[in-house]
């Protein structure tokens, strides 16, 4: 079955640094993958879609200065907190669509906790 | 726009009772949609979608949803509870499945020995 990694799985980082996270489509090629954030108890935020070979698609209300989506390649794609603040603290997680049949299929990282401390 | 509405953030059940997660929707568009399960700390897993063909949908782990235009629910139903269904469940709504996701608020299902 299709398969999308994120790594790191868990990151802890100091107030004012910049992480980056990255979302891996293991045996599939994705032009776009999404970005959500998830808040605890709380539902998925669509962030942006990041499309490969050109910029990303930023929701309303998304900080693109800040939160920096890079589509390297066909199976890559990386979301780039800059300057991260306590607020940032988030469970972020990628997805890439998948024809199957006559739809698609969105498959899911298993995510990134971010802490920023 | 689209929208999720699943009434209930928590639901509990005894195991082996019969689950049953409520989803409503709102389409300009005929809608493709999918109920997913997060376990904690984890990423989601489809358990379901329905894509404008069968009306009733069956998918894994003995889970099925059926579509109701008329009522524009896609509840998500189960008739035996198992411990390991305790989760969170997500129904969600795309115009085609390869764009992007809108997820409801999610349903904590509680499962009581």
């Amino acid at each position: 079955g299709a398969v999308v990694s994120q790594h790191p799985s868990r990151v802890i980082c100091k107030s004012g640094t910049s992480v980056k996270i990255e979302c891996r489509s293991l045996d599939f090629q994705a032009t776009t993958m999404f970005w959500y954030r998830q808040f605890p108890k709380k539902s998925l935020m669509l962030m942006a879609t990041s499309n490969e070979g050109s910029k990303a698609t930023y929701e309303q209300g998304v900080e693109k200065d800040k939160f920096l989506i890079n589509h390297a390649s066909l199976t890559l794609s990386t979301l780039t907190v800059t300057s991260a603040h306590p607020e940032d603290s988030s469970f972020y997680i990628c997805s890439a669509p998948l024809a199957r049949g006559t739809s698609y299929e969105q498959y899911f990282g298993p995510g990134t906790r971010l802490t920023v401390t | 726009a689209q929208s999720v509405t699943q009434l209930g953030s928590h639901v509990s059940v005894s195991e082996g009772a019969l689950v049953l997660l409520r989803c409503n929707y709102s389409s300009s568009v005929p809608p493709y949609l999918f109920w997913y399960v997060q376990y904690p700390n984890q990423g989601l897993q489809l358990l379901l979608k329905y894509t404008s063909a069968a009306t009733l949908v069956k998918g894994i782990n003995g889970f099925e949803a059926e579509f109701k235009k008329s009522e524009t629910s896609f509840h998500l139903t189960k008739p035996s509870a198992h411990m390991s269904d305790a989760a969170e469940y997500f129904c969600a709504v795309s115009n085609t499945g390869f764009q992007k996701l809108v997820f409801g608020t999610g349903t904590r299902l509680l499962v009581s020995p």
